[in-house]
């Protein structure tokens, strides 16, 4: 059964680049597309960006090109970054497969000094 | 970018009644359209995609329908742990987006 799970650090400096990394367990990353989703406490969902395994990439305009995402299919990982945060980014950041089918518990990362 | 909306904002029902739901997107989206479960402090879990297949386990009280712009999931039946936050996608246009959510809760 393919599993998924986010990590990195949940707190993060006003301006600094929010970093994290999702580990796919029980299925290769090979063939399938990734992204990552967030949510702000208590609000909606939305779409950061999603990844190829051969390392294409799209990213959601909303995020003003702060956002990239890499991948290592050597590690079954793919990662992202978000620089220049404010607390608007405050949010549980989700990895899933694009498809939907696969989802990470989600991590909580907030943005304070 | 592809506006969801979602109505009704809250459906309060009670357990073995009937659920619909709707999701009204601002242009067409095919039937690129899936249906998300979410429960307190956990991820969204797919139901339905493609407007009307069901996703790998996913019981037969949960039906999608719909294409173009408007869409439907129908809880047939509901069961007390069906009672949560309902999320259509659309992934016809990037970026893909979620509607704002309807809540099933217990009458």
């Amino acid at each position: 059964q393919v599993q998924l799970q986010e990590s990195g650090p949940g707190l993060v400096k006003p301006s600094e680049t929010l970093s994290l990394t999702c580990t796919v367990s029980g299925g290769s990353i090979s063939s399938y597309y990734w992204g990552w989703i967030r949510q702000p406490p208590g609000k909606g969902l939305e779409w950061i960006g999603y990844i190829y395994y051969s390392g294409s990439t799209n990213y959601n305009p909303s995020l003003k090109s702060r956002a990239t995402i890499s991948v290592d299919t050597s590690k079954n990982q793919f990662s992202l970054k978000l620089s220049s945060v404010t607390a608007a980014d405050t949010a549980v950041y989700y990895c899933a497969r694009r498809d939907g089918g696969y989802w990470g518990q989600g991590t909580l990362v907030t943005v304070s000094s | 970018e592809i506006v969801l909306t979602q109505s009704p904002v809250t459906l309060s029902l009670s357990p073995g009644e009937r659920a619909t739901l709707s999701c009204r997107a601002s242009q067409s989206v095919s039937s690129y359209l899936a249906w998300y479960q979410q429960k307190p402090g956990q991820a969204p879990r797919l139901l339905i995609y493609d407007a009307s297949n069901r996703a790998t386990g996913i019981p037969a009280r949960f039906s999608g329908s719909g294409s173009g712009t408007d869409f439907t999931l129908t809880i047939s039946s509901l069961e007390p742990g069906d009672f949560a936050l309902y999320y259509c996608q659309q992934r016809s246009n990037w970026p893909f987006t979620f509607g704002p959510g309807t809540k099933v809760d217990i009458k």
